[in-house]
């Protein structure tokens, strides 16, 4: 059973727009969450984070919102670069990290 | 660089055919992981080590083994390898069981 699910396989956004990648969890014992970002042939890697003790962390472009009542986190680029078109994975923490399935974004130029 | 390889990078082999697959980490870190990506399932864990000799089993563990002789490195071996093991397997290391994992680039493995 998924206990972390991105329930849009695909986003596309136009350069220069903000890009929202959402993800939904079960678990309300999750105290850490992260995103991750994969290009083509290689590993993922680490994107921000965010403890279940905050709402929100900022780091750049990216932005992580976590609304604990909804289980829900979300990840905000503002603006959008064509060098963002990835695979994110969004991962929430309790005893392992848990991944969901990930969203393939396409900034267009 | 995280310090983390994988080999191979590539990988075809025949049905009931044992494989292992092997990560080593230069960074020293306690925490090592096996993960393997499937499309409409994202990332799983395999197996994961705690420490040399120590390690535990992930969400899907049948039909892998690892070990973990060393600090830097650590093996998946498959002993009779399936089509439904076609996968990429990543593996990922941590200093901390808490913190974000440093992945590696992955191994492409098709069982044929």
């Amino acid at each position: 059973d998924q206990q972390v699910k991105q329930n849009s396989p695909s986003l596309s956004v136009q350069e220069g727009r903000i890009s929202i990648l959402n993800c939904d969890y079960t678990n309300s014992m999750f105290d850490y969450f992260l995103w991750y970002k994969k290009y083509p042939a290689e590993g993922p890697t680490f994107l921000i984070s965010i403890s279940s003790i905050k709402d929100k962390n900022e780091d750049g472009r990216f932005t992580v919102f976590l609304n604990k009542s909804a289980k829900h986190l979300s990840l905000h680029i503002v603006p959008s670069q064509p060098g963002d078109s990835a695979v994110y994975f969004c991962a929430s923490h309790f005893d392992q990290f848990y991944f969901g399935t990930g969203t393939s974004l396409t900034v267009i130029p | 660089d995280a310090g983390i390889t994988q080999s191979p990078r590539h990988k075809v082999t025949e049905t009931g055919t044992p494989v292992t697959l092997r990560c080593h980490q230069t960074e020293n870190h306690r925490y090592m992981y096996w993960y393997r990506q499937d499309p409409g399932h994202g990332l799983r864990l395999i197996h994961y080590s705690y420490g040399v000799k120590d390690t535990d089993k992930g969400e899907v563990s049948d039909g892998y083994s690892v070990s973990r002789s060393k600090t830097e490195d650590f093996l998946l071996t498959l002993e009779s390898a399936t089509s439904s093991q076609t996968s990429v397997y990543f593996c990922a290391i941590s200093g901390d069981r808490g913190y974000g994992y440093t992945f590696g680039s992955g191994t492409r493995l098709t069982v044929v």
